[in-house]
């Protein structure tokens, strides 16, 4: 594809339930990050794919996160019951490789009502 | 812990004038630098990379420097206009790649 996509765009939910957030990447692209930003805030570093390489989960806040990379190209980011304090922008970035610039989706915007 | 620091969360200026951004860091030992743009509702855009070798880098109006010693990276946009305001973010990393809070700029008419 041109870019990265993302989807849902929106995403209203009720606290307590779970949601699953999507990230296709550049065609071609090792490396795969996933970034929260609450409303006015920075880019908060959840978990970073590279390759076929473990995945970095330093940034995820809670054992409610979670994300898998299936073949090396789309993510999914699950948060399980939600809480109000997970609303925020998702945001997904892809580059060729761990080093390179990132290229981000338009993000996903959470309510957690 | 590693940090990484831009100098305020708001920066006004006035059309025509040069904006000042830093970016500030510790236990980092970067290859390599980059700037990023991002406009409200979208995703951040890549506008500059430096690497550690490099003193200054520039592309039209803007300007980046990158100081190993200091630890620090100024970013500059020259004849600034409103069309400018945004918020900038640096980014830099060893294995990967982890970004400031930003600094948003306005720049008045």
């Amino acid at each position: 594809g041109a870019g990265v996509s993302q989807s849902p765009s929106n995403k209203v939910t009720e606290k307590g339930k779970d949601v699953e957030l999507r990230c296709d990447p550049i065609s071609g692209h090792t490396a795969l990050y996933w970034y929260r930003q609450s409303l006015g805030q920075g880019l908060e570093f959840l978990i970073y794919f590279q390759g076929n390489s473990a995945p970095d989960k330093s940034g995820l806040p809670s054992d409610r996160f979670s994300a898998e990379r299936t073949g090396g190209s789309v993510s999914t980011l699950t948060i399980q019951r939600t809480q109000q304090e997970d609303s925020a922008v998702y945001l997904c970035a892809s580059s060729s490789n761990a080093r390179e610039t990132q290229y981000f989706g338009p993000g996903t915007r959470l309510l957690v009502l | 812990s590693q940090k990484i620091e831009q100098n305020s969360e708001a920066l006004n200026i006035q059309e025509g004038k040069t904006a000042t951004l830093t970016c500030n860091y510790t236990n980092y030992s970067p290859a390599y630098l980059q700037w990023y743009r991002q406009d409200p509702g979208r995703g951040p855009v890549f506008l500059l990379l430096i690497r550690e070798n490099e003193k200054e880098k520039r592309k039209e109006r803007l300007k980046v420097t990158f100081d190993t010693t200091l630890k620090q990276s100024l970013f500059h946009i020259t004849a600034s206009q409103p069309a400018d305001s945004a918020t900038y973010l640096c980014s830099m990393g060893d294995n990967d790649m982890r970004f400031g809070a930003g600094t948003r700029l306005t720049v008045k008419p």
